[in-house]
């Protein structure tokens, strides 16, 4: 079975510049995470989708940030104006059904680096 | 405020010996606590998950213990070998908030051959 399948794996780009990450989740799986993780913050989570629809984005930096899963299988993460600070590796994990206790699967993570 | 903490210093053992990571938390009630494998380069592996009511789960090397009176669990890998160097995190659902995982910043190991 194909695991949670992330691209780009690796994203360099000049502040300002719109950035799409994007997340395959695993056939069946119904709920998807977006996670962050840098050095100083470890793994963040931003947000968490069930079944399409966005439960909690309260980790969502600012509006910057957007998630959307447009069908079940799939997610993008948009950052648009990107800046500097924005740096770090972005994961994203799915589950079968809605309950968070589940062990996570997780996708090998973009690296983004914005210049 | 919430935290969970596990060492942040890389723990560095011998090859045979058993390694014993910690994570502690405060402020939270957790009905499960699972422990993630990450490799460089790499998404976190689930390994294993403890409920409230467990105190102990094995498999295989691997051995985790809970102790909600502490706010602790103890994650063992026994006979240790160089390919489970890695960094392993703890992470947790709070029962009363949000369902979704906190994770710790996770603890380097390091074991030599």
């Amino acid at each position: 079975d194909a695991g949670v399948i992330q691209s780009p794996r690796h994203e360099v780009t000049e502040m300002g510049q719109e950035v799409t990450l994007r997340c395959k989740l695993i056939s069946g799986h119904n709920s998807l995470f977006w996670y962050r993780q840098t050095m100083m913050r470890g793994l963040e989570l931003l947000i968490y989708f069930n079944n399409n629809v966005p439960i909690d984005d309260s980790g969502m930096p600012e509006d910057r940030f957007s998630a959307k899963m447009p069908n079940a299988s799939f997610s993008t993460l948009k950052i648009q104006p990107s800046e500097p600070r924005d740096s770090a590796v972005y994961f994203c994990a799915s589950i079968a059904g809605p309950d968070g206790n589940q062990p996570q699967h997780f996708g090998d993570g973009t690296r983004l680096s914005i210049l | 405020s919430q935290k969970i903490e596990q060492n942040s210093e890389a723990l560095n053992i011998q090859e045979g010996k058993t390694a014993t990571l910690t994570c502690n938390y405060t402020n939270y009630s957790p009905a499960y606590l699972q422990w993630y494998r990450q490799d460089p380069g790499r998404g976190p592996v689930f390994l294993l998950l403890i409920r409230e009511n467990e105190k102990e789960k094995r498999k295989e090397r691997l051995k985790v213990t809970f102790d909600t009176t502490l706010k602790q669990s103890l994650f063992h890998i026994t006979a240790s070998q160089p390919a489970d160097s890695a960094t392993y995190l703890c992470a947790l659902v709070d029962d009363t908030g949000r369902r979704a995982l906190t994770f710790g910043s996770g603890t380097r190991l390091q074991v030599q051959p």
